[in-house]
């Protein structure tokens, strides 16, 4: 099972909104609703932001929003701040013999 | 508090093995079914394995299948991952995550993580 391709690297200046991008097949993202996105700072152990496409946990901002289109899903990051910057993975299930699958990752620069 | 706690990781030569394991506490660990994630240095997460909340279904990567074996302990709150026949691209820190509910396909708590180097 292949990763999902996110680009490396994504930056904004404080107060734009940013996207990220993650890219798989018919047989994880594009065929179901199951994909989630996590933050990761430096030394810290990844935080869910959202799930099943475009649900947010409690507690993470609405700044933070999710949506997909056929095979690839999308994290947008409105209003940009500081704290936001951190690598940032999606994930989906995978119809193949193992059950989830991440993207190569996404690290978040804020200019 | 859901709490997650790993141990077990460390130094270990090629060819080797160690055996990691995670603590749980603040919910009813014999209801969910566990993963291992992994993160090698500089890298990306991967998925390692899934066991279901009674043992009855077991999945693995297939970059550590027939190598690694993951088992729980419901009675203990604990969950394990016996890793054999380690190898240097093995070398990551290992979390301990916990899905919301069965047919979760995400995870809502991770550990802090437990670091295995694979070096000789």
């Amino acid at each position: 099972q292949s990763a999902l391709t996110q680009p490396a690297s994504v930056s904004g200046s404080p107060g734009q909104s940013i996207t990220i991008s993650c890219t798989g097949t018919s047989s994880d993202v594009g065929g179901y609703n199951y994909v989630s996105w996590y933050q990761q700072h430096p030394g810290k152990a990844p935080k869910l932001m959202i799930y099943e496409v475009s649900n947010r946990p409690s507690g993470v901002s609405n700044r933070f929003s999710g949506s997909k289109s056929g095979n690839t899903a999308s994290l947008t990051i409105s209003g940009l701040q500081a704290e936001d910057e951190a690598d940032y993975y999606c994930s989906s299930y995978t119809r193949s013999s193992t059950p989830y699958v991440f993207g190569t990752g996404t690290k978040v620069t804020v200019l | 508090e859901v709490q997650l706690v790993e141990s077990g990781g460390g130094l270990v030569k090629p060819g080797g093995s160690l055996r990691l394991s995670c603590a749980a506490s603040g919910f009813t660990f014999s209801s969910y079914s566990m993963n291992w994630v992994r993160q090698a240095p500089g890298r990306g997460l991967e998925w390692v394995s899934s066991i279901s909340s009674s043992s009855n279904y077991i999945y693995y990567a297939d970059s550590v299948k027939g190598r690694f074996t993951i088992s729980r302990d419901n009675a203990k709150n604990s969950l394990y991952l016996q890793m054999n026949g380690l190898r240097a691209e093995d070398t990551a820190v290992y979390y301990c995550a916990r899905p919301p509910s069965s047919g979760s396909y995400y995870v809502d708590y991770w550990g802090q993580g437990t670091l295995v180097t694979v070096s000789s």
